[in-house]
């Protein structure tokens, strides 16, 4: 079964500073990767998504994600970061093809400071 | 095109209470999932319907939870009675067979038992 970990419970950064939140994940083969966003007492917005091909992939808002398959990894950056930036972010892993539900990490809380 | 539509989007209730959620899927998504997100925990699968049919209820606890889809459109979760570990958000998302498993959710519900 696939598995997701994302190390930081909260990272704290300064507006305008760059990004990066780490997740490492657990597949025996090659996963289907997501990064959603989650802004408080909304549902879960889809940032990005890896199914194939270029491991650097581009999402929304600026944010981008570099899948590592030697690192089993799917980490997600941004350059400059914006006060409206501060959520909490999911990485999530899926499994084969169809409708395996996506499994979660436990998610990291972004703060943004001035 | 219409996201994923839940209702209510609180509730609070009593103890040993009733409870009943709904969804309304994205128009022509097979399938649907409910989801339960613990305070500082990522979504966590409760049930997954392919059409009309449930193919992983696995991690739903059918002692007090019950789910249903009829016409494998709309969906309602019941909790019955409920518990004080119950309170939660429960968010339901859904997704298109054919491809990888993106799912899209709604706003989701936070239940809050006392």
């Amino acid at each position: 079964a696939q598995s997701v970990t994302q190390p930081d419970i909260h990272i704290t950064v300064s507006e305008g500073a760059s990004l990066e939140l780490r997740c490492n994940y657990s597949y025996g083969a090659t996963p289907y990767l997501f990064w959603y966003v989650q802004s408080p007492g909304q549902g879960l917005q889809l940032l990005l998504k890896y199914f194939s091909g270029d491991t650097l992939v581009q999402g929304i808002k600026g944010f981008e994600a570099e899948f590592k398959r030697s690192q089993s990894s799917f980490n997600l950056r941004k350059p400059s970061v914006h006060w409206s930036d501060a959520a909490e972010y999911f990485c999530a892993v899926g499994a084969g093809s169809g409708n395996t539900p996506l499994v979660f990490g436990k998610g990291t809380r972004l703060s943004v400071i001035a | 095109e219409a996201g994923v539509v839940q209702s209510p989007r609180y509730k609070i209730i009593e103890k040993k209470q009733p409870v009943a959620f709904w969804c309304n899927p994205i128009s022509g998504h097979n399938t649907l999932y409910w989801y339960r997100q613990n305070l500082g925990q990522g979504p966590e699968l409760l049930i997954r319907y392919e059409n009309e049919e449930a193919v992983d209820d696995s991690q739903l606890p059918k002692d007090r939870f019950s789910a249903e889809r009829l016409k494998g459109v709309d969906s309602t979760l019941k909790i019955q009675p409920a518990e004080l570990g119950d309170s939660a958000v429960y968010l339901c998302a859904s997704s298109t067979r054919t491809g990888a498993p993106e799912a899209f959710f709604g706003q989701g519900t936070r239940l809050t038992v006392v």
